[in-house]
C-alpha cells in the first residue's frame, strides 16, 4: 500500500496568519492519464471529514479560496492563506491512484 | 438535501456480527460507487470497502477481507456492510462515503455520512 506521510503533526496558528501542511507519498501519484490523484480533507471537531481539494489543487464546491493545494509526484502542500477560527480541525491528505486509497496520519490545526 | 445516514452500530462481543446500513438521499444513488471508511477512537482514517453503483466490482482492505461484505440495494438507496468475526481492532466509527466520480470508481469521497460507532468488547 502507498504510505502517506504528513508533517507537522500539529500546528498552532494565529488568526489571519498563513499555515502550511506537507504531505509526501511513498510512490508517485501521477497517473498515465496526466492527472495526479492527491486529495485533502478537513475533519472539524465532532464532524465527519469533508473534501477540500481534489487532484492536487482543485477546490471542491464551496471551499473558500484561502485554501490552496500544490505539488507534484510525491510531494504536496496544502496552504491556508489566512487562518480563521472555522479552520480548526484535523487535515488529511489521501491518495487515490492505487487501491486501497490511503490517508496520511493527519495534521491538527489549532488557533492560538 | 444531499445526505447519508448510517445506522446499525453498537456494542458486540469479539467473534460476533453486525450489519451497518447507510441510507442515502438527494442524489442518484445507483450512479455512484460507495465506500465504507472507518476511524478508530482518536486515530486516523482507514478505507474499508467499496462497491460500484451497479453492485459489482467490490473491493476490501486486507484487514477485513473474508470477514466483511459490502452490498447495496439501489431500490432502497441503501448501502450495507455485513461484519462477521469481529475483533477488538474493528472498534471504530464507520462512515459511508460517496465516490466523487460518476458511474465508476474515482476512489475519492465528496460526501460523508455522520458515522456510526461499532465497539467490539467483551
Amino acid at each position: 500500500d502507498i504510505v502517506m506521510t504528513q508533517t507537522p503533526l500539529s500546528l498552532y496558528v494565529t488568526p489571519g496568519q498563513p499555515a502550511s501542511i506537507s504531505c509526501k507519498s511513498s510512490q508517485s501519484l501521477l497517473h498515465s492519464d496526466g492527472k495526479t490523484y492527491l486529495y485533502w480533507y478537513l475533519q472539524k471537531p465532532g464532524q465527519s471529514p469533508q473534501l477540500l481539494i481534489y487532484e492536487v489543487y482543485r477546490r471542491f464546491s464551496g471551499v473558500p479560496d484561502r485554501f490552496s493545494g500544490s505539488g507534484s509526484g510525491t510531494d504536496f502542500t496544502l496552504k491556508i492563506s489566512r487562518v480563521e477560527a472555522d479552520d480548526v480541525g484535523v487535515y488529511y491528505c489521501m491518495q487515490a491512484i492505487f487501491v486501497p486509497p490511503t490517508f496520511g496520519g493527519g495534521t491538527k490545526v489549532e488557533i492560538k | 438535501e444531499v445526505q447519508m445516514l448510517e445506522s446499525g452500530g453498537g456494542l458486540v462481543q469479539p467473534g460476533g456480527s453486525l450489519r451497518l446500513s447507510c441510507a442515502a438521499s438527494g442524489f442518484t444513488f445507483s450512479s455512484y460507487a460507495m465506500s465504507w471508511v472507518r476511524q478508530a477512537p482518536g486515530k486516523g482514517l482507514e478505507w474499508v470497502s467499496g462497491i460500484l453503483g451497479s453492485g459489482g466490482r467490490t473491493h476490501y482492505a486486507d484487514s477485513v477481507k473474508g470477514r466483511f461484505t459490502i452490498s447495496r440495494d439501489n431500490s432502497k438507496k441503501t448501502l450495507y456492510l455485513q461484519m462477521n468475526s469481529l475483533r477488538a481492532e474493528d472498534t471504530a466509527v464507520y462512515y459511508c462515503a460517496k465516490d466523487g466520480d460518476y458511474d465508476d470508481y474515482g476512489w475519492y469521497f465528496d460526501l460523508w455520512g455522520r458515522g456510526t460507532l461499532v465497539t467490539v468488547s467483551s
